[in-house]
């Protein structure tokens, strides 16, 4: 099992839809979670860190589940900008890097 | 804006050139990351760094090197390029967390050096 996964997509969902997507990582020491937004050809930006108890932060929403070792990001009212890739980041619980792994991402396309 | 720098944003350049890709961050961070990433790719880690005088090599193998004489700056050499190493190189910094306590910081990244070797 690869230690994040990630559905690639694309996702295409309409303007001002509501869409959800899920990660799974395979570290249950894991303990630092976040969500990364890549545009085409620029590099990776924080989107939010992921808390237990679930944060929200405008329109965008993220969970963990520890039971199922996944986390997810939900974003409502969709617009045209959110169009992107969302990469699922995970800490590796330490040693080696002792750093963070990065999922394929997920690309989202919203259309008009 | 940024806090942490690449240069150059665009390189060509002939095969066999030695080159040096500079990342630079004000942010007094201890660790920095290399990563490559080809278009539409998933992100690669290179070669990271936990501090002054400290260089490891990433999940990925590659033919560059990297030093960390400064705090703030890490910049990655390619002795000879080849086209092979057409790509996107990303640099990356975070606060040093002792590995014990699980938890990391999220990285700031830089806007990259795409690097075509001709």
């Amino acid at each position: 099992r690869k230690e994040v996964e990630q559905d690639p997509g694309p996702f295409n969902v309409p303007e001002g839809a509501t869409v959800a997507f899920n990660c799974t990582y395979s570290n249950s020491a894991s303990q630092s979670f976040f969500w990364y937004r890549q545009d085409c050809r620029k590099e990776p930006k924080l989107l939010m860190s992921v808390y237990s108890s679930g944060n929200e932060d405008g329109r965008f929403t993220a969970q963990l589940n520890r039971a199922s070792q996944y986390i997810s990001l939900l974003i409502r009212d969709s617009k045209l900008s959110d169009s992107a890739t969302y990469l699922c980041v995970v800490n590796s619980g330490g040693g080696g890097a002792d750093g963070l792994t990065f999922g394929k991402g997920t690309h989202l396309i919203i259309q008009p | 804006e940024a806090d942490i720098y690449q240069t150059p944003r665009y390189l060509v350049i002939g095969t066999g050139k030695k080159i040096t890709l500079e990342c630079s961050q004000t942010m007094g961070h201890d660790k920095m990351y290399w990563y490559q990433q080809d278009p539409g790719m998933e992100l690669h880690l290179i070669h990271y760094s936990y501090g002054v005088n400290s260089t490891e090599k990433g999940d990925l193998s590659s033919e560059s090197t990297v030093s960390r004489i400064r705090t703030e700056h890490f910049p990655l050499t390619l002795e000879s390029a080849r086209p092979s190493h057409t790509s996107q190189y990303l640099c990356a910094s975070s606060e040093y967390l002792s590995s014990a306590t699980g938890v990391s910081y999220g990285y700031t990244f830089g806007s990259g050096t795409r690097l075509t070797v001709v």
